[in-house]
C-alpha cells in the first residue's frame, strides 16, 4: 500500500513570494490533515478536511495561507505572501475516516524563507 | 488550553538499556493517544496507537501505556539499539481527530 505522498520535498523562496505544496493521501482515506512543524517543536494542525469539506481551520493564518481538497482526494496548501516565520516543515497526514483511526504522515516539505 | 509535555527533552543511553519516555497531557477527554518516531529530516512514523478505552499497546520491543485519570502516557523501549536513535513524539486527539503534539524526546543510543 502506497503511503502519503508530498511534493516538493524542499523549497527555498524569498519573503513575499508565493509557494504551493501538494499532498496525495493514502487511497481510500477520507480525512486529510496539514500540519506545520517549526524546528524543535511538535507539529501543529493548520487545517483538517473530511472528504472535500473543512473540519477545522482555526489555526490557519487565513490572510496568507489557503488550502483546498478538490474531489476529496489530493490537496494543495498555498502561502502568499510568505514571511520569514513560515520557515518550517509542512506535513500532510491522512486517516481512514474519523478520530478512531491512526494518522499516517508523509515525508513533509521543508520550506526555507529567506 | 490543551497541552502535551514530554520529559526528558533529550536522553543518551548505552546500547542494551531499557528506557522510559514520559508524556503528560492536560485534557482527560482524549480520544486516542499516538506515539510517533521522527528521524532527522524525515516525516513521522506511527509506532503505537492507544484508544481511550485501552490501557496499553505493545509492538515488538515497544510498550506504551495510557492512564487517562492522571493524564500520563509512557513509552517503554526494551533492550535499546543504536537504530532506535530518533526523536519520539506523543500526541493525543479529541473526537475530531486533530492531534496535539508534545515537543518530543530526542534519544541517542550509543553503541
Amino acid at each position: 500500500e502506497a503511503g502519503v505522498a508530498q511534493s516538493p520535498r524542499y523549497k527555498i523562496i524569498e519573503k513575499r513570494q508565493s509557494v504551493a505544496f501538494w499532498c496525495n493521501p493514502i487511497s481510500g482515506h477520507a480525512t486529510l490533515y496539514w500540519y506545520q512543524q517549526i524546528l524543535g517543536q511538535g507539529p501543529k494542525l493548520l487545517i483538517q478536511f473530511q472528504n472535500n469539506g473543512v473540519v477545522d481551520d482555526s489555526q490557519l493564518p487565513k490572510d496568507r495561507f489557503s488550502a483546498e481538497r478538490l474531489k476529496g482526494v489530493d490537496s494543495t496548501l498555498k502561502i502568499q505572501p510568505a514571511k520569514l516565520e513560515d520557515s518550517a516543515v509542512y506535513l500532510c497526514a491522512s486517516s481512514l475516516t474519523d478520530a478512531a483511526y491512526e494518522q499516517y504522515f508523509g515525508p513533509g516539505t521543508r520550506l526555507t524563507v529567506t | 488550553k490543551q497541552e502535551v509535555t514530554q520529559i526528558p527533552a533529550a536522553l543518551s543511553v548505552p546500547e542494551g538499556e531499557n528506557l522510559v519516555l514520559n508524556c503528560s497531557f492536560t485534557d482527560s477527554a482524549i480520544y486516542n493517544l499516538q506515539w510517533f518516531r521522527q528521524d532527522p529530516g524525515k516525516g513521522l512514523t506511527s509506532l503505537l496507537l492507544i484508544q481511550s478505552s485501552q490501557r496499553e499497546q505493545t509492538s515488538g520491543r515497544l510498550n506504551a501505556s495510557l492512564d487517562k485519570s492522571s493524564g500520563r502516557s509512557t513509552l517503554y523501549i526494551a533492550a535499546s539499539q543504536p537504530g532506535d536513535s530518533a526523536t519520539y513524539l506523543c500526541a493525543f486527539s479529541g473526537n475530531t481527530g486533530k492531534l496535539i503534539f508534545g515537543q518530543g524526546t530526542t534519544l541517542q543510543v550509543k553503541p
